[in-house]
């Protein structure tokens, strides 16, 4: 069935390195990859996405690359700050209707020290 | 422009009971999706409403059941609660021919 990998479940890191989280998808027909941020407490909140024809996309700190081939798709954060601290989530949907059913990863704890 | 809303914030069952939980989706969504959260886990897809219609459904029994009213707006309905329903209970609205799906705050929901 449809599954979402997610990798590492917790990373620590020091105020201005960088952070990357790995997903792997199971379903070669899926097209669209959001992530989310979800701070204790709160609702998890888009950060970012990408779809499947494109292989990679940036927002200021914040990346994401995709790989259809190896169905791989990965966060990058750059020169982290300690408000990035949260659980981070990806996710992917399929078509034809892509506001149908996310499938999450299990999510990642990201602990960012000053 | 407010956004997803939810209600109520938290809830406090027994097994057995029902609970209705309540969403209202971001102005101009017209697709209601609900999640489970349990601690700890990613969100699991429950079901989808479009037109007043459950569109989709995830792998959940048919204790889990909703509705969505002519305002988009949606109610989650869990029947015969057991332990294993506690969990956070989002809902997520879209609209429909756009990708982007946007949470509401979430009910916490605790059966004893």
């Amino acid at each position: 069935g449809e599954n979402v990998e997610q990798h590492p479940s917790t990373l620590s890191v020091q105020e201005g390195d960088s952070a990357v989280i790995k997903c792997t998808y199971s379903d070669s027909a899926s097209n669209y990859f959001p992530w989310y941020k979800q701070e204790l407490g709160k609702r998890p909140q888009l950060i970012i996405d990408i779809r499947s024809n494109v292989g990679e996309k940036k927002d200021q700190r914040i990346a994401v690359t995709l790989n259809k081939t190896a169905k791989h798709f990965s966060l990058h954060i750059t020169e982290t700050q300690p408000e990035d601290s949260a659980v981070y989530f990806c996710a992917a949907s399929t078509p034809p209707r892509n506001t149908d059913k996310l499938i999450f990863g299990t999510g990642t704890r990201l602990q960012v020290f000053p | 422009d407010a956004g997803v809303t939810q209600s109520p914030t938290h809830l406090i069952k027994t097994r057995g009971q029902q609970v209705t939980l309540r969403c209202s989706p971001k102005s101009g969504h017209d697709t209601v999706s609900w999640y489970q959260q349990a601690l700890g886990q990613g969100p699991q897809f429950i079901f989808q409403y479009y037109e007043e219609e459950e569109r989709q459904r995830g792998n959940f029994p048919d204790r889990f059941s909703g509705h969505q009213f002519p305002n988009y707006s949606s109610e989650l309905n869990v029947n015969a609660l057991w332990l294993g329903d506690s969990a956070l209970y989002l809902c997520a609205s879209s609209s429909s021919g756009r990708d982007e799906q946007f949470f509401g705050p979430g009910t916490r929901l605790t059966v004893l």
